[in-house]
């Protein structure tokens, strides 16, 4: 069965860290770009970050560029995205997705995780 | 405030067609760049509904179909189901940006 379950996710205050990990089971990791997306509670979906194939490109949005890291390793068919400097407005589940290529929507979608920055 | 406009809430009786638009820019949609929309019900993860020039995955049902010109796409349900109560997403790429979008969502309800 094609699976991601994310992990990692929980309470944390704010200025702090944490890491959320993505496992893929039942396809080739190798094969897709992945990504980070963000629903806030009562909100919509917010697009975080993207990581092609091989890892060698990431991009990320502007409200999260240069405290969030978007990392992989296919030979775990792992995906981890590292959290730093967090805020009350990057409260909300993280869900990991796949995708194909810009044609290819995003097909798989993991249950998510929940984060919650709070004092 | 997201670069794709959508509109928040959208109804019909069933049985009607409902068309949901998604508004982007020369940058994004008006580029040329795939359109894809996703469903999402209440307490679980989005779902992809239709990829691009109306690729529907498996089990998706063929009420849903999708358009696009210009700088707009729309998602239209033909013969709207209470099933199909949900919220609905567009998502695309902004080259100029270089970032992935989605629409701020639109909630679907059955009169």
């Amino acid at each position: 069965e094609v699976q991601l379950v994310e992990s990692g996710g929980t309470l944390v205050q704010p200025g702090g860290s944490l890491r959320l990990s993505c496992a893929a089971s039942g396809f080739a990791l190798s094969n897709y770009w992945m990504h980070w997306v963000r629903q806030a509670p009562g909100k919509g979906l917010v697009w975080i970050s993207r990581i092609n194939s091989d890892g060698s490109d990431r991009i990320y949005a502007d409200s999260v560029k240069g405290r969030l890291t978007i990392s992989r390793d296919n030979a775990r068919n792992m995906m981890w995205l590292q959290m730093d400097s967090l805020r009350a407005e990057d409260t909300g589940i993280y869900y990991c997705t796949r995708k194909a290529g810009h044609a290819s929507g995003m097909d798989v979608w993991g249950q998510g995780t929940t984060v919650t920055v709070t004092s | 405030q997201s670069v794709l406009t959508q509109p928040p809430s959208v109804s019909g009786a069933p049985g009607q067609r409902v068309t949901i638009s998604c508004t982007g820019s020369s940058s994004n949609i008006g580029a040329g760049y795939d359109v894809h929309w996703y469903q999402q019900f209440p307490g679980t993860a989005p779902k992809l509904l239709i990829s691009g020039n109306n690729n529907r995955p498996s089990g998706v049902p063929d009420r849903f179909s999708v358009s696009k010109s210009g700088t707009s796409a729309s998602l239209a349900i033909t013969g709207l189901q209470v099933e199909d109560e949900a919220d609905y997403y567009c998502q695309s790429y902004d080259t100029r940006l270089n970032v992935l979008l989605f629409g701020g969502g639109t909630k679907v309800t059955a009169l």
